[in-house]
């Protein structure tokens, strides 16, 4: 079956800038966790999404805002873009929330110049 | 808070020598302990979990992780290490509440053939 899908793979935006990125969970998965990956603070959680509701959220900024649909597809939007978003953002999904095993997708690069 | 530690950020081994990756974790109750390998531009792909019962745990590509409560330790391992296991290793501690995992800094082996 397919697995978590991200898009786009790649992308370089400007400081100020808003960026978009998607995350098509496994088919029959309901929850939508999303991670920022970077050198120096490594993985952190963002937040997560459950049945359209957003479950937990990290210690990130307002700037930092996601979403679910009835599809359970989930969005992830930076508003304002600084240098130090540039990262790795991973969705991951699972069946349910709590205690899950969480299926990683290969992520968005972000660059921000 | 919860909170993972990896005390080795490099490790080299030669091939076909065994391995031992260590993680100690900080949480308040009973701990879902995961380990997931990362190889370079990659999602996580996860090698076992541990949720409760048999304190050793095995997992795909030949590893296998032993919780020790009285250490808070988790410890991964493998008997006899393959070049295509050069990759970062990361710890994490997930809660029962949410699927919000908490990684360590993760670990990056290097096989010397």
């Amino acid at each position: 079956k397919a697995g978590v899908t991200q898009t786009p793979r790649y992308l370089i935006k400007t400081r100020g800038q808003q960026v978009t990125l998607s995350c098509s969970p496994i088919s029959g998965h309901r929850s939508v966790s999303w991670y920022q990956q970077t050198p120096g603070q490594g993985l952190q959680f963002l937040f997560e999404y459950f049945s359209e509701t957003q479950r937990n959220k990290g210690n990130f900024p307002g700037r930092f805002s996601g979403r679910q649909f009835s599809n359970s597809r989930s969005e992830m939007n930076v508003s304002t873009l600084e240098l130090g978003d540039s990262a790795l953002y991973l969705c991951a999904s699972s069946r349910r929330t709590g205690a899950n095993v969480l299926t990683f997708g290969a992520g968005s690069r972000l660059t921000v110049l | 808070a919860q909170s993972v530690t990896q005390p080795d950020i490099h490790i080299t081994v030669s091939e076909g020598a065994s391995l031992e990756l260590r993680c100690n974790y900080s949480y308040g109750a009973t701990p879902y302990l995961f380990w997931y390998v990362q190889s370079p531009g990659q999602g996580l792909q996860l090698l076992l979990k541990y949720f409760s019962g048999d304190t050793l745990v095995q997992g795909i590509k030949g590893f296998e992780a032993e919780f020790k409560r009285s250490q808070s330790s988790f410890n991964l391992r493998k008997p006899s290490v393959h070049w295509s296991d050069a990759a970062e290793y990361f710890c994490a501690v997930g809660e029962e509440a949410g699927n919000m995992l908490t990684f360590g800094g993760g670990t990056r082996l290097m096989v010397k053939p």
